[in-house]
Order: C-alpha cells, then structure tokens, then sequence
C-alpha cells in the first residue's frame, strides 16, 4: 500500500457549510478508503471506494475518485461540531488493507 | 457486540524496560494489524496477521519489537528494551477478512518512555 496526500492541511468553517477534501496517491490501486479520527471516538472507517466506481455516498459524505488523475474527494455536506476531526485517506494498492496514513487534514466546525 | 479492545490504555516506563500491549479483535475477524501514530502524525503499519498464514512483519522498526497472536483471537505487541522514540499510541485493528474490508479500530494504548 502507498500514503495519500491529504489536502489542504487544515479546513475551518461554520456549522452547516460544506466541507471538501482532497487526496492525491501516485501508484494504482484497488481501492481508498477514509477514515476519521477524534479525540471521542478514536479511529473510524468512514467509506471504501473501489478502484472500479467513480462516486459513493454515505449519509452526509459524499466520496469521488478519479483513477486517472490519481485523486479522491470526500465531501460533507451541512456539517456539525460533532464532524471536527482529522480525516485521512488510505490508497489500498497490495493484496491487503495495509493502511498507510499521512498527516490528514484537520477540519475545525464552528457553531 | 463488542469492539476491539487494548490493554493497558496507557502505560509509561522507564527506558531500557521491556513493555506488552495486548489487543482483543472483534470475534470472528481473520485480519488483525498493528499500527503506531506518533503525536501529530499518521499511521505506521507495523505487522499484519491473517488466520493462520504466517505474518506480514514488514513494518517492525527494528528486532526489538515482536507480536504474536494465537489462530483468530488475542494478539500481543512486545517491544524490548523501550526507547524514547518508541513513545507513541499503538493502535490495533482488525477486520473480517484480508480482502477490502474495512479496519474497527481500538482505542489504542497510549505508551511513555521516561
């Protein structure tokens, strides 16, 4: 497996506003998976997207990837102060989930 | 049911000593990782169990860290004769299967050297 680049570093916004990131990898993969991580709840799985699909949704994240730029997206929509947390990306290129984290983006949601 | 569970949920020791952090995966979850997040930073793999094949040790950072883990259940973290870089929160994972699957995470154990 390889690290993602999580983009931009740090997100700041008030609640109900929007919220996008982005990731970029440099080698082909199976699938990407995100994650995020608070201080309440620790480490969670948030969407798998295969290497085969372009969108996926779940709730209020919307995820896209793009293979040929080598790219991905999560978005989330109408977010709330419980959304504050560094989300990662994780490119699954191996025979495994073997999940390989950069330093994510840290998104901070103002009431 | 119940998630994955670690112990201790923090440990500090003193440098030189050796120290064993324990993981309970979710029953019935073939794959179970071992990942290491310095303060600010990612995750480092470290090792990887599935069923009964041997493990992937690719990401140990030096022979003073070993794990083993018994068929499908609990799994141990060893690291001998701690250093002060090997302050970090140890983080296990486990999963259904080694195929795309996602991780359930524990809480980690949080691990001090003096």
């Amino acid at each position: 497996s390889q690290q993602g680049e999580e983009d931009p570093q740090a997100l700041s916004i008030q609640e109900g506003e929007n919220a996008t990131m982005n990731c970029s990898y440099k080698t082909s993969i199976n699938n990407l998976q995100w994650y995020r991580q608070n201080s309440g709840r620790g480490l969670v799985h948030l969407i798998l997207i295969r290497s085969n699909e372009r969108e996926k949704h779940s709730g209020r994240l919307r995820v896209t990837l793009d293979t040929s730029k080598k790219s991905s997206s999560l978005l989330i929509t109408a977010s709330r102060a419980a959304d504050t947390a560094s989300y990662f990306c994780a490119p699954i290129s191996g025979g495994y989930n073997k999940l390989i984290f950069g330093a994510g983006t840290r998104l901070a949601v103002h009431p | 049911g119940a998630g994955v569970s670690q112990s201790p949920s923090n440990k500090v020791t003193e440098k030189g000593k050796d120290v064993e952090l324990r993981c309970d995966p979710i029953s019935g979850h073939t794959a179970l990782y071992w990942y290491r997040q310095r303060l600010g930073q990612g995750l480092e793999f470290l090792i990887y169990f599935q069923g009964n094949s041997a493990p992937d040790k690719s990401g140990l950072p030096s022979d003073r860290f070993s794990a083993e883990r018994t068929g499908e259940s609990v799994s141990t973290l060893t690291i001998q004769r701690t250093q002060q870089e090997d302050s970090a929160v140890y983080l296990c994972a486990s999963s259904l299967d080694s195929g795309p699957y996602e991780q359930y995470f524990g809480p980690g154990t949080r691990l001090t050297v003096t």
